[in-house]
């Protein structure tokens, strides 16, 4: 099956450890996406990556760092410098930048206590 | 989300019945305009997208048109069924000096009573 596979589905971690969240396609997109969804809003974009070894920050990327050595695959790692990391983890990818259409995967809910 | 605000924030209709949902958005240079449907605890889902120009897209049920004058779109559901309930997101294009991003509304409730 085509698709984007995000593991694990629930995460959890003490305040002040890093974790990395898991994001792999094998639907030959060149981009990738992580948002941020908080509860009741809108998801928000934390970095994306238009082809390998190249990311960008989005809206959010403040205590968030990304890879991108793969073309499959595209980790995010939460730090502790992130405020408020208890949140829906989404990863999503594209054909390439210009082609819009975003596919998202099943999510990572991070609960950090 | 910035600068672009969906109506209403939930909604309830009778199984058989329509749905429209209505998403406001402020850059005029905006040329795609998707929905996605988001069911509880996974990933949203791309159900229907338009550019801007076209007024109108119809996928069986479903259907979006677009209002570039007045800068919004809207979402329309034709008899509803209980598998539609899901939470709805409108999320177009906007233009920013660090390149084009889909910004998504603050999402509908959408419930299709039995």
């Amino acid at each position: 099956d085509g698709g984007i596979t995000q593991s694990p589905k629930y995460l959890f971690r003490k305040e002040g450890q890093n974790v990395t969240l898991s994001c792999e396609q094998n639907l030959n997109h060149d981009a990738m996406y992580w948002y941020r969804q908080d509860p009741g809003q809108g998801l928000r974009l934390i970095y994306y990556s238009q082809i390998v070894n190249d990311f960008q920050k989005g809206d959010i990327a403040e205590g968030y760092s990304v890879s991108r050595e793969k073309k499959e695959s595209f980790p995010l790692t939460v730090t502790s410098a992130q405020k408020n990391p208890t949140a829906f983890y989404l990863c999503a990818s594209s054909f390439n930048r210009a082609s819009r259409e975003q596919y998202f995967g099943p999510g990572t809910r991070l609960t950090v206590t | 989300g910035e600068n672009v605000e969906q109506h209403p924030s939930t909604l309830s209709v009778q199984e058989g019945d329509s749905a429209v949902i209505k998403c406001t958005y402020s850059d005029s240079a905006s040329n795609y305009f998707p929905w996605y449907k988001q069911e509880l605890g996974k990933g949203p889902q791309l159900i229907i997208d338009i550019r801007s120009n076209v007024g109108e897209k119809k996928d069986q049920r479903i259907a979006v048109t677009l209002n570039k004058t007045a800068k919004h779109f809207s979402l329309h559901i034709t008899e509803t069924q209980p598998e539609d309930s899901a939470v709805y997101f409108c999320a177009p294009d906007l233009k920013k000096s660090s390149g084009d991003k889909l910004t998504f509304g603050t999402g509908t409730r959408l419930a299709v009573r039995p």
